[in-house]
């Protein structure tokens, strides 16, 4: 089955900065990519996703980048505010065919002021 | 987006008694919901996918038998925790898929403590 990892597990940085978090999947047949953040003690929401006919896409100060043949896809905040400090994951699916999601283990971003 | 509610957000309960979590759609038909399992600073753990109307499709090592999942309706599904123990102490969270495959729209959890 599918094997999602997430890299690094805390980031810290400064505000204003850019933060990024790299994701490798195993399941070559995955082709749905969405990225949640959570908020401590609350329900995750998605953030961003991408699809696997597309390498990259932006939405405002967030983007996210695909490379099929390595398997891996980041996920790239501009311009950090200490709003964006929450927990973020990743995850893999197969489109199409309703599968589940598989979760990353997910990183802790720390936006400092 | 699509609203998705838990009910209760949080409980406590003695050892051995069971404990029933709902999941609800809100404003639209969900033809799937999962139900997953998340311990402090962890992932989200998939316990299992519920469809309308069928027996829930449990994932490795999660006793059926322990976490009674029911989706009677295209807006509700149910976890009951069966005499639970205080290893079964966590927050659990469904979420929802409507029309819109790949599209899962989470509840806000349900924090389980067993004294």
């Amino acid at each position: 089955g599918e094997n999602v990892e997430q890299h690094p597990s805390t980031l810290s940085v400064q505000e204003g900065d850019s933060a990024v978090i790299k994701c490798t999947y195993s399941d070559s047949a995955s082709n749905y990519f969405p990225w949640y953040k959570q908020e401590l003690g609350k329900r995750p929401q998605l953030i961003i996703d991408i699809r696997s006919n597309v390498g990259e896409k932006k939405d405002q100060r967030i983007a996210v980048t695909l490379n099929k043949t390595a398997k891996h896809f980041s996920l790239h905040i501009t311009e950090t505010q200490p709003e964006d400090s929450a927990v973020y994951f990743c995850a893999a699916s197969i489109q199409n065919y309703g599968q589940n999601f598989v979760f990353g283990p997910g990183t802790r971003l720390s936006v400092l002021p | 987006g699509a609203v998705v509610s838990q009910h209760p957000s949080w409980v406590i309960c003695k050892s051995g008694t069971s404990v029933k979590i709902e999941c609800r759609s809100l404003d639209f038909q969900a033809t799937t919901m999962f139900w997953y399992r998340q311990f402090p600073k962890q992932s989200l753990m998939l316990m299992a996918t519920s469809n309308e109307g069928s027996k829930a499709t449990y994932e490795q090592g999660v006793e059926k038998d322990k976490f009674l999942i029911n989706h009677a309706s295209l807006t509700l599904s149910t976890l009951t925790v069966t005499s639970a123990h205080p290893e079964d102490s966590s927050f659990y969270i469904c979420s929802a898929r409507g029309d819109r495959v790949n599209e899962q729209f989470f509840g806000p959890g349900t924090r389980l403590t067993v004294l």
